[in-house]
């Protein structure tokens, strides 16, 4: 049974440029969240995927964005990349509905902003 | 609005000494409480969790925590680490399940 899935394991970009961090979920789970963890800092929520559409979202500018696909797949977005994205982005998935079951995460994207 | 304070940020500890884990939190509505391990290099693993019922709840590698409402506290105990414990522990809250806010981060270090 794999667990989640996280691609690329690592990225380094540029000041400005555009990137995507992609997500596939646990097998039976419908429901993707998207964390972001500075160094040294605890996970901070970014938003919540399920049917395809936003369901939640944290504190965070509209240069983040994301999607996911039919097959309950995500992607994270972030446009005009700045020095202070450099985090690990940790994506995460459950089923709607079970309430209070616990989030299921990938071992995340290292991403690095020169 | 939820958040989670945790109480310290590095516990130094010896082989086989017992350890606690100090987590706070503070929510207006009924809350959802867990604990994550996080080894280098890697996502999180979640160690236990508190939904209803016992307040004493035990999760994986020996650990164990007691929710506390009056004190709005679920500190993280094991009576004997092992030098494999050293790792990162974060302390989350839920109210629906779903967004989980976290604390800062609670790195154990295990001295041999």
């Amino acid at each position: 049974d794999a667990g989640v899935t996280q691609s690329p394991t690592h990225l380094i970009k540029t000041r400005g440029q555009q990137v995507t961090l992609r997500c596939s979920p646990k097998s039976g789970h419908d429901t993707v969240s998207w964390y972001q963890q500075a160094l040294g800092q605890g996970p901070q929520f970014i938003f919540q995927y399920y049917e395809e559409e936003e369901r939640q979202r944290g504190n965070f500018p509209d240069r983040f964005s994301g999607h996911q696909y039919p097959n309950y797949s995500s992607e994270l977005n972030v446009n005009a990349l700045l020095l202070g994205d450099s985090a690990l982005y940790l994506c995460a998935s459950s089923r709607q509905g079970a309430v209070g079951q616990p989030q299921h995460f990938g071992d995340g994207t290292r991403l690095s902003i020169l | 609005a939820q958040s989670v304070t945790q109480l310290d940020s590095q516990v130094p500890v010896f082989e086989e000494a017992p350890v606690e884990l100090r987590c706070n939190y503070s929510s207006s509505v009924s809350v959802y409480l867990f604990w994550y391990v996080q080894y280098p290099n890697q996502g999180l693993q979640l160690l236990l969790k508190y939904l209803s019922g016992s307040t004493l709840v035990k999760g994986i590698n020996g650990f164990e925590a007691e929710f506390n409402k009056s004190q709005t506290s679920f500190h993280l105990r094991k009576p004997s680490v092992h030098i494999s414990d050293t790792a990162e522990y974060f302390c989350a809250v839920s109210d629906n399940g779903n967004k989980l806010v976290f604390g800062a981060g609670t790195i154990l270090r295990v001295k041999s």
